[in-house]
């Protein structure tokens, strides 16, 4: 049964410090997303990757977020300096990325990252 | 602006009645819809999606859920919830010009009491 795994799963740091979220999508899949979930905000998608390129990363704070895809395996998120601001739960999911002729495209999430910047 | 509202904020019901959340969603174009649950402490979980078809879809764990295009509506159901059914529940459309984006609603959180 084929998963999208996140490390690591809880993360408690100092505000300053930096974070590094990993993610690796599903096998075969070819787009990637990465979601912050807070209770006052929802579910927002940060950026996401198609074929390992960034597509949008217009709901990230450019300043001290980044995210990029070394490889097709592996897809990072990372947070310099982080601040308490930040606390919440990243979810990556990942997707087929199947548009023609119709998109079928489904998102499949992983179990997430729960930071908590003090 | 796309947008995805779930006007149900916080559900709670006994084990045995019926469940309907709604959805509705604002855009202009064709959309696949999506429903994913979220149990407490764990992932979201797709439920049940909406490509084209049948306006009436059937998920896993006995949910379904209607699409009513002219209400731009996508409401979810169910005939009898369990206490195994509480959890948060969210709505996502994905416009058929950028599939890739999902806009999610806010969601719903849904208490069953035994």
């Amino acid at each position: 049964d084929a998963r999208v795994t996140q490390t690591p799963r809880h993360k408690v740091t100092e505000m300053g410090q930096e974070v590094t979220m990993r993610c690796q999508p599903i096998l075969g899949h070819n787009t990637v997303f990465w979601y912050r979930q807070t209770m006052m905000q929802g579910l927002e998608l940060l950026a996401y990757f198609r074929n390992r390129a960034p597509l949008d990363d217009s709901g990230m704070p450019k300043d001290r977020f980044s995210a990029e895809m070394p490889d097709a395996t592996l897809a990072t998120l990372k947070i310099q300096p982080s601040e308490p601001r930040d606390s919440a739960v990243y979810f990556c999911a990942s997707g087929s990325g199947q548009r023609a002729p119709v998109s079928t495209d489904t998102q499949y999430f992983g179990p997430g990252t729960r930071l908590t910047v003090l | 602006a796309q947008s995805v509202s779930q006007h149900n904020h916080h559900v709670i019901l006994s084990e045995a009645a019926s469940l309907e959340l709604g959805c509705n969603y604002s855009y202009g174009g064709t959309v696949n819809l999506f429903w994913y649950v979220q149990y407490p402490g764990q992932h979201l979980q797709l439920l049940l999606k909406y490509f084209s078809g049948d306006p009436l879809v059937k998920g896993i764990k006995g949910f379904e859920a209607e699409f009513i295009k002219s209400k731009f509506s996508f409401n979810l159901r169910k005939p009898s919830v369990q206490w195994s059914d509480t959890a948060e529940y969210f709505c996502a459309v994905s416009p058929l010009d950028n599939t890739d984006k999902l806009i999610f609603g806010t969601g719903t959180r849904l208490q069953v009491f035994p």
